[in-house]
This record gives structure tokens, sequence and C-alpha cells, in this order.
């Protein structure tokens, strides 16, 4: 069974500082790989989605993909009050259908 | 990126009844969508994948005739909740993939069941 493994927090991070949000997966046939953010009471929004090993940047936020380790992580750089919400890591495998973590609350203190 | 819009955003009714919720593609056309629940505090579950033209594909456990799932054009897709009752009352989410693997999200239906 393909396993999306997140830390569930919250994570606490002070504004102005980094968050590093961190995914493991279990099928090593996995091809792409995507981070959502999802607020409370709203539905998940996506915000990176990465298919090569390595970083890719948009903005303030990095994801980072190491297929060997099977590990694909978020950056959130001067994070702000606003970035407070759940990430959620997902990883599809060749399908359209993809696997989620059960998410990371994040909490970025002023 | 892709705008994906869901009908109605919030509904309450009375046990045993019926409540529709429809899914659009706005810019795009989407031959697959998916239905998700999500109760509070708890991860998304995916109901069913909805295939335009063709029946849909139910996650183990999720029951066919309870969620009636139609995928009429390659722009709508809807889900019936047959005979609800307050054990149905969660977060309903669509999505949609346009050309890549990336799912968009629609904004979510919340049911409420009395």
């Amino acid at each position: 069974q393909k396993e999306v493994e997140q830390n569930s927090g919250p994570l606490s991070v002070p504004e102005g500082a980094i968050a590093s949000l961190n995914c493991t997966y279990s099928d090593r046939g996995s091809q792409s790989f995507f981070w959502y953010r999802q607020y409370s009471g709203k539905s998940p929004e996506l915000i990176m989605f990465i298919y090569s090993n390595g970083d890719k940047e948009d903005g303030r936020f990095t994801a980072q993909l190491n297929k060997a380790s099977q590990y694909v992580s978020l950056l959130i750089r001067d994070s702000q009050p606003s970035d407070s919400a759940t990430y959620l890591c997902a990883v599809t495998g060749g399908s359209y259908i993809p696997t989620f973590g059960r998410g990371t609350s994040l909490i970025v203190h002023p | 990126g892709a705008v994906v819009s869901q009908h109605p955003s919030r509904v309450i009714c009375k046990s045993g009844t019926s409540v529709k919720i429809e899914c659009r593609s706005l810019d795009f056309q989407a031959t697959t969508m998916f239905w998700y629940r999500q109760f509070p505090k708890q991860s998304l579950m995916l109901m069913a994948t909805s295939n335009e033209g063709s029946k849909a594909t139910y996650e183990q456990g999720v029951e066919k005739d309870k969620f009636l799932i139609n995928h009429a054009s390659l722009t709508l897709s809807t889900l019936t909740v047959t005979s609800a009752h307050p054990e149905d009352s969660s977060f309903y989410i669509c999505s949609a993939h346009e050309r890549g693997y990336e799912q968009y999200f629609g904004p979510g239906t919340r049911l409420t069941v009395t």
C-alpha cells in the first residue's frame, strides 16, 4: 500500500524565519510530488509541484525532491502569519490519483 | 492555474432527503474528476473517481448506491448523497486535473444533515 508520511505538528516558527516541512513516501515508482496549503475550513490549494530531483523555487517557496531517499520537502522563507495553515504532501505514481499525507500544521507567530 | 467551482458551498438538509453537489471545471475540460470527503481535523479521503461518459470508480468502503456520481460532460460532475443521515455531515470537495498530474480543488461543500 502506498503511504505518504508527514509529521502532524504543529510546527511553530517565528515570523520571518524559514519553515521546513517534510514528507516521505513509500512507493519508489512515484513520479510526481505536490504541496498543497489548506486553511481551516477551506479546500486545498496547490502551491508547488516537482517532478525531478533537486530544488524548485517559486517566490518564497522551495520544493526539494530526493528520490533516492524518497523524501520531499517544502521550505517557506520569510514566513508570515498568513502562512499558518495545514500543508499537505501528495504523491502520484503514474496515474492521476494522488496519495495524500495527513498534513502538517504550521503556525507562524508574530 | 485551472479553476474548479462547486455548488452549493453550504447545504443543510433533513435526515432522509437527498442532496446534489455540482462540480464544474470553468476554463478547461476534465475527463476525470475526483470526489473527496474530509471530517474535521482529519485528512482528505478519496471517495471516487468520476470519469466522463462512464461509471465512477469508488474507493473501498464507499457505498456506490448512497453516493451517486454522474459525469455527464467534460466540465460537470455531480455527487448526490441519497437518503442522507447525520453521519454523512462532512466537507465534500471535488478536484480535477487539466493536463498534468497536478490537481485543482473546488472550494468545497459543507453538508449538514439534521
